[in-house]
């Protein structure tokens, strides 16, 4: 499975959009990029996945450069709620892919 | 976590004592999992299940034994705990067909203690 990059830490100003970067450089054709957070020691939670094509969904939004080898999960709006850990992970397609973690990027909003 | 219920949530243990944790879905669905996570770290695969009978080893699975007679249960097993399993361990479930949805859902966790 591709291995991903990610800063340890980032800040945001509350009301702004935060852009967490990923690389995945090593990323293969038939793998998925996957976004998730957690939030203060509780389970992690699914935000968003994507291929090639951006994504949106109702919680970010998911770029994908045209080579595949980054990506950026964007929030539009954080809010305090949204300081989080939050990981990039590259999983093959199929019934057989794992989800393994990274360290991830610690995002601290702040008023 | 909706659908996803862990037991218990808390325990301590001695050195050589063993435990099991209970991982319960009530969605009927394929995949579970187990991770640990421990402080200031990601998540590492423990176990996983790809269907009723069926379990595989993930990243770090020694010290640790799991069954799944049952698809809706998944449990994890502590023969003889040991100080470095002291950790918060998480279950989660996939969809069968997670391209769609490309979820996983997780519990709410254990933190275990072992002294």
């Amino acid at each position: 499975d591709a291995k991903t990059t990610q800063p340890p830490s980032m800040d945001c100003a509350e009301g702004r959009a935060a852009n967490l970067p990923c690389n995945h450089s090593t990323i293969s054709g038939n793998e998925y990029v996957y976004w998730y957070r957690q939030i203060h020691s509780q389970g992690p939670q699914y935000i968003i996945h994507g291929l090639k094509n951006n994504e949106t969904n109702e919680m970010a939004s998911l770029i994908i450069t045209e080579d595949r080898k980054s990506s950026t999960l964007i929030l539009p709006h954080a809010t305090l709620r949204d300081t989080a850990v939050y990981y990039c992970i590259v999983m093959p397609s199929g019934n057989t892919g794992k989800l393994i973690f990274g360290q991830g990027t610690t995002l601290q909003v702040k008023p | 976590n909706a659908g996803v219920t862990q037991t218990p949530k808390f325990r301590v243990l001695k050195t050589g004592q063993s435990m099991t944790l209970l991982c319960a879905q009530d969605m009927n669905h394929e995949y579970m999992y187990w991770y640990r996570q421990d402080p200031g770290m990601g998540l590492r695969l423990i176990h996983y299940s790809v269907g009723e009978g069926t379990t595989a080893k993930g990243e770090v699975p020694d010290g640790y034994n799991v069954s799944r007679l049952k698809k809706q249960n998944f449990l994890l097993g502590l023969e003889s705990a040991a100080p470095s399993q002291t950790s918060v361990y998480f279950c989660a479930f996939s969809t069968l067909n997670f391209l769609d949805r490309g979820s996983y859902t997780f519990g709410s966790g254990t933190r275990l203690t072992v002294v």
